[in-house]
């Protein structure tokens, strides 16, 4: 099993809606992300969070903000989305950001988003 | 500059054959290339890294063989089993960095 635990697993929702996506790790990580992932297509990061601080915002819609409470949890807020944002997200972590051999991503295994 | 590109897109292989999956890039300024494993509704998980300054990395099964001067490297399965049968994302990243840029994938079928 993963150390990764994302949930729910997955997330039906109206273009209305507000919903939010939980991820949670128990490893130490101090570096977090979200990973949007179409269907037979590499994961495409979204924000990076380091020390409990946003990073990296490879510029996402404000539609998806992204909220780190603590070095163990990450959220991911969803409001007025778009059928086009069906996707798997992914959430990962990693010791630090940067030294990537030393700190490898690991992966949970995400929530299926489906916008109707 | 920023892509990593990866054949083939699909690959059927016997059980007990070798997978071969390819990968080239571009930057010269990466220096990090992990290759990841994800089955059906499960994230990607780390299967095998290497950095540029060693040709060959092999575990288990699994081999990385890495040409700077090409800028090429490939993961080797051998012995290949239904259960190696998944999706293959080989990727990379600058400065020892976790902003990984991912290659397309490769669906791995190993048959019977």
């Amino acid at each position: 099993d993963t150390e990764v635990t994302q949930t729910p697993k997955h997330l039906v929702m109206g273009m209305t809606n507000k919903k939010s996506l939980k991820c949670e790790q128990h490893m130490g990580h101090r570096a977090m992300y979200w990973y949007k992932q179409k269907a037979k297509k590499p994961p495409e990061l979204m924000f990076v969070y380091s020390y409990e601080k946003l990073s990296i915002n490879e510029s996402v819609p404000s539609r998806f903000s992204p909220e780190c409470p603590n070095s163990s949890l990450l959220n991911l807020h969803l409001h007025a989305l778009q059928p086009e944002d069906s996707a798997l997200y992914l959430c990962a972590s990693s010791q630090v950001v940067g030294l990537a051999a030393q700190s490898p991503l690991h992966f949970g295994n995400g929530t299926r988003l489906t916008v109707t | 500059q920023q892509q990593v590109k990866q054949s083939p897109q699909s690959l059927i292989v016997q059980k007990g054959g070798i997978s071969i999956i390819n990968c080239a890039y571009e930057n010269t300024a990466f220096d990090y290339f992990p290759w990841y494993q994800q089955f059906p509704g499960k994230g990607p998980a780390l299967l095998i890294a290497i950095r540029p300054d060693v040709s060959e990395k092999k575990e288990g099964r699994f081999t990385i063989s890495f040409n700077k001067s090409a800028k090429q490297f490939s993961l080797h399965i051998m012995d290949s089993q239904p259960g190696d049968s998944a999706t293959y994302f080989c990727a990379a990243s600058t400065g020892g960095g976790n902003k990984l840029t991912f290659g397309t994938g490769t669906q791995l079928k190993v048959e019977l």
